[in-house]
């Protein structure tokens, strides 16, 4: 595998459901982004990391909580959520805060 | 009104044309880059850029400074050039992109 991975590629949920959304990248990376991406919205940042230390929490719920457990991987766990979630949620990379983001094929998740 | 600004929203070309794409912003910034996304969603950077012109392929990217605006050619454009083409600005100071809304590439064969 190369570049940045995401995983389950769709996703459809109920509000009372719990899952997690995975990514991964293999190119050495030590920033790792979180980002949601609604119909006819520009994308939104929504968390960062920067060697495993989350460095931006950009008013996002509760009911999303980032891990990021060493530099190569970093989750989006999901719970409660609601209708309007609905989105494509976008990871991304850089080898450092500033540079250039590489980003991963995206999870578009439906919220029932 | 966003910090940037894409036009046009939607565009629809033959193949062989040649296309421009505008992008506009108003704040200061370090780098812009623009960013190609498939129907699949997936993002693939095009280009950063900071000053002047580059190239790739049959792809070009200006940007003015001065006049705070960026523009994306795609010279002999070709169906597979379809796809949603997005302008980000990486802000002076920051690691932060700010992103524009997209425009909508078709072009028909």
């Amino acid at each position: 595998e190369t570049g940045v991975t995401q995983t389950p590629r769709h996703l459809v949920m109920g509000m009372t459901n719990k899952k997690s959304l995975k990514c991964e990248q293999h190119l050495g990376h030590n920033a790792m982004y979180w980002y949601k991406q609604s119909a006819k919205k520009p994308l939104e940042l929504m968390f960062v990391y920067s060697l495993e230390e989350r460095v931006e929490n950009n008013s996002v719920p509760s009911r999303f909580s980032p891990e990021c457990p060493n530099s190569s991987h970093l989750f989006l766990h999901l719970h409660t959520l609601q209708p309007e979630d609905s989105a494509l949620y976008l990871c991304a990379s850089s080898q450092s805060m500033g540079l250039v983001q590489f980003f991963g094929p995206g999870t578009r998740l439906t919220v029932l | 009104k966003n910090e940037v600004e894409q036009s046009p929203q939607n565009l629809t070309a033959q193949e062989g044309e040649f296309i421009t794409i505008n992008c506009s912003y108003s704040v200061g910034i370090s780098a812009l880059h623009w960013l190609q996304q498939h129907p699949g969603g997936g993002i693939v950077s095009l280009f950063m850029l900071s000053s002047g012109k580059k190239k790739h392929g049959r792809l070009i990217a200006t940007i003015n400074i001065q006049e705070k605006h960026s523009s994306l050619h795609i010279t002999a454009s070709h169906p597979r050039d379809s796809a949603v083409y997005i302008c980000a600005v990486s802000t002076s100071g920051t690691y932060k992109y700010i992103f524009g809304t997209g425009t909508r590439l078709k072009v028909l064969a």
